[in-house]
């Protein structure tokens, strides 16, 4: 079975350019997240996707991030414009309806901003 | 507000020793407690959880014991192997199934 795919694993990018990543989750996961992981930190919910609908989108920066997953398969999360605080590693992670409680999680994208 | 807390960020051991990670949680909602994996440029793998109603639950070299009164978790890992190096995370979820993690702890297994 094949994991989470992300992509690009590694963006430098300057302050106030735009950047998106895209993750395609685990094959028939119903819920998608993402989450934002500061260095030294844990992982942070930013949104969570039910097939194509938000379920959760409380601690995402609406100002500049924006998240989409058309047809309920892969997604996008986009910043635009960045800031310095933004740099961060974004993870991707999917579950599915009956284990609902185990996220998988894919790589990442590791986001330098300068 | 840090719901869940991992107040050791580093712990070292000896290989075939006993390792020992500590989780404390402040959210009585939380009914289901997971510690994930993770090995530099990767993401958090899960390798074990707990249900509220349980006090233990063990699989091979892992066992994570629940404290509901004292709302604290451990992992405990034995024998300690090379390969366990890692960060460890803890983490805690309610009926919405949204993780809430600690800032990870990380194990280095000395041969």
């Amino acid at each position: 079975e094949a994991g989470v795919a992300q992509s690009p694993r590694y963006k430098i990018i300057e302050k106030r350019q735009s950047v998106a990543f895209w993750c395609n989750p685990i094959s028939g996961h119903a819920t998608l997240y993402w989450y934002q992981q500061i260095l030294g930190q844990g992982p942070k919910l930013l949104i969570q996707f039910q097939n194509n609908g938000v379920v959760d989108d409380s601690q995402l920066p609406k100002d500049r991030f924006s998240a989409e997953r058309l047809k309920g398969v892969d997604s996008t999360l986009k910043i635009q414009p960045a800031k310095l605080e933004d740099s961060a590693v974004y993870l991707c992670a999917s579950s599915s309806l009956a284990g609902a409680y185990e996220q998988y999680f894919g790589p990442g994208t590791r986001l330098t901003v300068t | 507000d840090q719901q869940v807390k991992q107040n050791s960020p580093s712990l070292s051991v000896q290989e075939g020793r006993i390792s020992i990670l500590n989780c404390d949680y402040t959210n009585s909602m939380f009914d289901y407690f997971l510690w994930y994996k993770k090995y530099p440029a990767e993401g958090p793998t899960f390798l074990i959880s707990i249900s509220s109603i349980k006090d233990k639950n063990e699989d091979g070299r892992f066992t994570v014991f629940l404290n509901k009164s004292a709302k604290h978790l451990s992992l405990h890992i034995v024998p300690s192997q090379p390969g366990d190096s890692a960060v460890y995370f803890c983490a805690a979820s309610g009926e919405d199934y949204k993780l809430s993690f600690g800032a990870g702890t990380t194990v280095t297994v000395r041969a």
